[in-house]
């Protein structure tokens, strides 16, 4: 298996930044994904990255760099909206190529 | 509408008295997987189906049973249920999971979630 960290929790103010940082040690590293969860939700799927660098996609981006086992998710101009859990998830074919890891998550709080 | 779904919503019930939730997709998806999600635990993977017939382990499949005999479906049974299984469990289908390449293959759809209490 993998060890996948991330912060508990981060508090940013409506319209600023949020880079939610995600570390990972994989033997056979196949992909990294974000999920944003609501609270009582299902989660939904951000991102994808399976080669380094950033992936952009409107108000979020993700980047990866697999020699240092790290990624992040960054939130531009937060939105009160945008107050969930942020979950970072690794496919390591090493251990199964169907096998998905997560980590605990990363509770966003967005403040007016 | 493409979507996952998952009965019951709510279960309550009772130490050793077998159940099964059921999870259903409409989007012609190979890959199926089941989790539960615990407090300060993160979502861990019970088990997972790159297609039908093909199932295999994941995390924490102790406890727990699933088939996959059509494409559509993956049933998680628990034969015995016990209070350690008390749990958010969610059922997630992908397009496949052999093309790690392609983010439109690898995008994982959740159910809604089944709030499971075993007494």
């Amino acid at each position: 298996g993998q060890n996948i960290d991330q912060p508990t929790e981060m508090t940013a103010t409506e319209g600023a930044i949020v880079q939610i940082n995600c570390t990972y040690q994989t033997s056979g590293f196949n992909g990294l994904f974000w999920y944003q969860q609501h609270a009582g939700e299902a989660p939904t799927f951000l991102s994808y990255n399976v080669l380094d660098g950033l992936e952009e996609k409107g108000r979020f981006s993700s980047f990866l760099s697999r020699s240092k086992g790290y990624s992040y998710l960054l939130l531009k101009e937060l939105q009160m909206k945008d107050s969930a859990s942020y979950l970072c998830a690794v496919r390591d074919r090493a251990d199964s190529w169907g096998k998905l890891q997560f980590g605990a998550g990363t509770q966003v709080v967005v403040t007016p | 509408e493409a979507q996952v779904t998952q009965n019951p919503r709510y279960l309550i019930t009772v130490t050793g008295k077998k159940l099964t939730v059921t999870c259903s997709q409409n989007m012609n998806h190979e890959y199926m997987s089941w989790y539960r999600q615990d407090p300060g635990l993160g979502l861990r993977q019970i088990y997972y189906s790159m297609n039908v017939e093909v199932t295999d382990k994941g995390d924490v499949p102790e406890g727990y049973k699933v088939s996959r005999k059509e494409k559509r479906n993956f049933p998680l049974i628990l034969e015995s249920p016990s209070p350690n299984q008390t749990s958010l469990y969610f059922c997630a289908s992908s397009l496949s999971w052999t093309r790690p390449g392609r983010t439109s293959h690898n995008e994982q759809f959740f159910g809604p979630g089944t709030r499971l209490t075993v007494l």
